[in-house]
């Protein structure tokens, strides 16, 4: 039992709508970090938040945005949505302090239509 | 630009004998390497890690191997058994000026299957 869990599990959108997908991190971690896993692909690291604060991003456009809350919970948002964004996106906690591993929520698979 | 490459797409494997999954990497600022198994529709989950310091870490059945020269590391699970058949990804990290750690670089990951 991880104790990393997101919502909604699927969703579908159409193109041009926004999403926002949520995460709660593991009891002890103050980071958490998105990927975006795309059919067949590894997950690809879309950006971190630490404090409240974003902490690194991946190669992502700026429609992707976040935000973590003082509980360390988290939220994904997508605007304009195109077709590549359907994908299963990936919340993982972890703790900035050391090298440890990241634990993964069961994800979201979104569809763009 | 793929930082963290597994190679082989597949593994196939018969129950009771070993698995060996590669993984190269390109960025000699890793660090950290992990491995995570993947069942469909449930997020990745942790396996075994290895700092850089280190060339070997076991834990049961898995033992992963680091060869810093090559950068190449490779999962052995010993004996393989049925319920090990999913995903398996590598992913490495960077403590590059203290701020990275749980930035995460995968593979596009290989599927072991174990067969009876």
């Amino acid at each position: 039992e991880t104790g990393v869990t997101q919502s909604p599990t699927h969703l579908i959108k159409t193109r041009g709508q926004q999403v926002t997908l949520r995460c709660s991190s593991q009891s002890g971690h103050n980071t958490v970090s998105w990927y975006q896993q795309a059919l067949g692909q590894g997950p690809q690291f879309i950006f971190q938040y630490y404090r409240e604060e974003e902490n690194g991003r991946g190669n992502f456009p700026p429609r992707f945005s976040g935000l973590q809350f003082p509980n360390y919970s988290s939220e994904l948002n997508v605007n304009a949505l195109e077709l590549d964004d359907s994908a299963l996106y990936l919340c993982a906690s972890s703790s900035l302090q050391r090298h440890t591993e990241a634990f993964f929520g069961q994800g979201t698979r979104l569809t763009v239509v | 630009d793929q930082q963290v490459k597994q190679n082989s797409p597949s593994l196939s494997v018969q129950e009771g004998r070993i698995s060996i999954l590669n993984c190269d990497y390109t960025n000699s600022m890793f660090d950290y390497f992990l491995w995570y198994k993947k069942y469909p529709a449930e997020g990745p989950t942790f396996l075994i890690s290895i700092s850089s310091i280190k060339d070997k870490n076991e834990d049961g059945r898995f033992t992963v191997f680091l060869n810093k020269s090559a950068k190449h590391l490779s999962l052995h699970i010993v004996p393989s058994q049925p319920g090990d058949s999913a995903v398996y990804f590598c992913a490495a990290s960077s403590n590059a000026g203290g701020t990275s750690y749980g930035k995460l670089t995968f593979g596009q990951g290989t599927i072991l299957t174990v067969h009876p």
